[in-house]
């Protein structure tokens, strides 16, 4: 079966610093890894997704994830955080040929001015 | 514009009642999917749906019963059987795999 792992159940991040969010995950074949973000009260919006390819994938709102086989994770980074990125972050993992998700129990991010 | 509409956005429900969320989609996406979300617990995977006049059971389906007899709609009822259906659901369809589309929720209580 498959697991997630964010280890940060909270984040505070000034206002134009870098942010980076940890997502593990384990799974036995190739996994597909999505990030998710959820302001709240609302449902969850894509940021970006790995399927296969090219390791560093970019995705909207100028986030940007990188998926390490050796160490099991898929870390989404920012370079500089804007006080609208504060919400709610799930990493999620599928498997090909599989349409369902399993998500981490997701990272609340603060922006502090 | 394309999306997932959930309705209601609140709902109330008195013990013994069942009650029924509405989800509908103009996506044309073949895969719908139901989610409970609770504070610090994730998504959880209640049941889903590949194709019209089939569904499967997620990882919490007990308590909770589905219908898919029209590609735009999934609508989940959540049954007396469920002792703590207070929660967050979320409705979501996908074309690709993962590639979730996700409805604003409906917000469940019970009273």
């Amino acid at each position: 079966a498959q697991s997630v792992t964010q280890p940060d159940i909270h984040i505070t991040v000034s206002e134009g610093a870098s942010l980076e969010l940890r997502c593990n995950y384990s799974y036995g074949a190739t996994p597909y890894l999505f990030w998710y973000v959820q302001s709240p009260g609302q449902g969850l919006q894509l940021l970006l997704k790995y399927f296969s390819g090219d390791t560093l994938v970019q995705g909207i709102k100028g986030f940007e994830a990188e998926f390490k086989r050796s160490q099991s994770s898929f870390n989404l980074r920012k370079p500089s955080v804007h006080w609208s990125d504060a919400a709610e972050y799930f990493c999620a993992v599928g498997a090909k040929g599989y349409s369902t998700l399993t998500f981490g129990k997701g990272t609340m991010l603060l922006v502090s001015p | 514009d394309g999306g997932i509409t959930q309705s209601p956005k609140y709902l109330f429900r008195k013990e013994g009642q069942n009650v029924t969320l509405s989800c509908e989609q103009n996506l044309n996406h073949d895969a719908m999917y139901w989610y409970r979300q609770d504070p610090g617990q994730g998504l959880r995977l209640i049941y889903y749906s590949q194709i019209v006049n089939d569904f499967q059971k997620g990882d919490i389906a007990e308590g909770y019963s589905v219908s898919r007899e029209k590609k735009e709609s999934f609508p989940l009822t959540v049954t007396s059987a469920q002792k703590n259906p207070t929660a967050f659901y979320l409705c979501a369809s996908s074309i690709d795999p993962g590639s979730y589309t996700f409805g604003s929720g409906t917000r469940l209580t019970v009273v």
